[in-house]
């Protein structure tokens, strides 16, 4: 069965520094997001992929963070510099269709970081 | 903003009870999706209710919709201990295209 991609699993950085995370959708999903997820609350979206055009990212905190789907595939996340309240899961998740009747979202395994 | 709001916060049950999860929104959607999200793992969706059905099944799975209440459920059946887990609904609201999730209902099946 396919699967939502993400890579690396698990990161620790120093405060300061820049950190990237990986996403790889389901072959052919047409619609990528981001999440972040602080412990015990649940996923915040960040930014919303339609192909490789964000149609939102009004959550994402831009002084920092920069998102990109150059291709419309594979995604990337950026947070530059890491702050301590940056310590988080972050999610990736892909739908396949484009209109909102059936848009199941299936999610990556996360991407744990730790900013010491 | 559309978060859905779910109660109770945490249950615990014994194994082979029924578990019943709470969901609450403000506006009018378009659709209700429930999720699961085991402890440090990424969350599997588990069933979807479009505005104009009112209840909805997958195997232990039994899922309520009341538009007039902004109100779903999520009832478990005969729980297993492979059940505990956060369960998250995700209302998406009648303009748009983005789910805003609450803090989920956090549910321990004990052998």
């Amino acid at each position: 069965e396919a699967e939502v991609a993400q890579s690396p699993r698990y990161k620790i950085t120093e405060k300061s520094q820049a950190v990237a995370f990986w996403c790889d959708p389901i072959s052919g999903h047409a619609t990528l997001y981001w999440y972040r997820q602080i412990l015990g609350q649940g996923p915040e979206l960040l930014v919303q992929f339609q192909d490789e055009s964000v149609v939102d990212d009004s959550q994402l905190p831009k002084d920092r963070f920069s998102a990109e789907r150059l291709k419309g595939v594979d995604s990337t996340l950026k947070i530059q510099p890491a702050e301590l309240g940056d310590s988080a899961m972050y999610l990736c998740a892909s739908s396949l269709r484009r209109d909102r009747l059936s848009n199941e979202q299936y999610f990556g395994p996360g991407t744990r970081l730790t900013v010491t | 903003s559309q978060q859905g709001e779910e109660d109770p916060q945490a249950l615990s049950i014994q194994e082979g009870e029924n578990a019943t999860m709470n969901c609450s929104y403000k506006t009018s959607i378009n659709n209700l999706q429930w999720y699961r999200q085991n402890s440090g793992r990424g969350l599997v969706h588990l069933i979807l209710i479009r505005s104009n059905e009112r209840e909805k099944h997958s195997g232990r799975l039994r899922v309520t919709l009341d538009t007039s209440k902004k109100s779903s459920s999520l009832l478990i059946t005969a729980s297993r201990a492979a059940d505990t887990a956060s369960y998250f609904c995700a209302p998406l609201q009648d303009t748009g295209n983005q789910f805003y999730f609450g803090t989920g209902t956090s549910l321990t099946v004990i052998p």
